[in-house]
């Protein structure tokens, strides 16, 4: 059966430090992967996306992202974080070819300390 | 990216009564779908609400504790039927767009069941 794992349940960091948080899955074929960013008070929103190509990606507010085939891992950096990154991140699998279904990570709830 | 609204935002229900989520987009979409979110834990795929036919249900849910409706291409209800405090949760719709199985969220409805 298909799982994600976040390992970082709850992370605090200081402003302008460095941010990695792992995910690792568990799926043997082709897999599209996720992070998603929730804000207090808002919605879930995508932060970046892998499909096929560059195993590194790019999202939104200055976040990566690497895949890594062999370690089945999707893990979410940014250099320099600031306080307004402070939000619960997921990470999602989509492993099922031609459908949407998503397996969610339980999420790591970052702080970002000003 | 498709807009996607809920009603209500949050409730506070009694025990053994229903309620009805509404999930409204701004747009026609052929998926969608209704997750559940428990305190501290992560997002679980309920069903896939399915336009014209009955809804598609995931592993330990069934019909007849959260039915589902999907009228038409922008709107779908979810029902969580003779409530009980298990049932404390975020109430998440969501729609599958592009080509790339991506999936656009609703910002969630916050029940709880005393």
């Amino acid at each position: 059966a298909q799982s994600v794992s976040q390992h970082n349940h709850h992370v605090i960091l200081s402003e302008a430090a460095s941010l990695e948080l792992g995910c690792n899955y568990s799926y043997g074929g082709t897999v599209n992967l996720f992070w998603y960013v929730q804000y207090p008070g808002q919605h879930l929103q995508l932060l970046l996306k892998y499909f096929s190509g560059d195993p590194l990606v790019k999202g939104i507010k200055g976040f990566e992202a690497e895949f890594i085939k062999s370690k089945f891992s999707f893990n979410l950096r940014k250099p320099s974080v600031q306080w307004s990154d402070t939000a619960e991140y997921f990470c999602a699998v989509n492993g099922d070819s031609g459908t949407y279904k998503y397996i969610f990570g339980t999420g790591t709830r970052l702080k970002v300390l000003a | 990216s498709a807009v996607i609204s809920q009603k209500p935002s949050r409730d506070i229900c009694q025990r053994g009564t229903s309620l009805t989520i509404q999930c409204q987009v701004d747009s026609q979409v052929t998926m969608m779908f209704w997750y559940r979110q428990q305190p501290g834990q992560s997002l679980t795929l309920i069903a896939t609400a399915n336009q014209g036919s009955e809804a598609t249900y995931e592993s330990g849910f069934v019909i007849d504790k959260f039915p589902i409706s999907r009228p038409n291409l922008t709107f779908s209800t979810l029902t969580v039927s003779n409530m009980s405090p298990e049932d404390s949760s975020i109430y998440l719709c969501s729609v599958g767009s592009g080509e790339n199985n991506e999936q656009f969220f609703g910002p969630g409805t916050r029940l709880t069941v005393l």
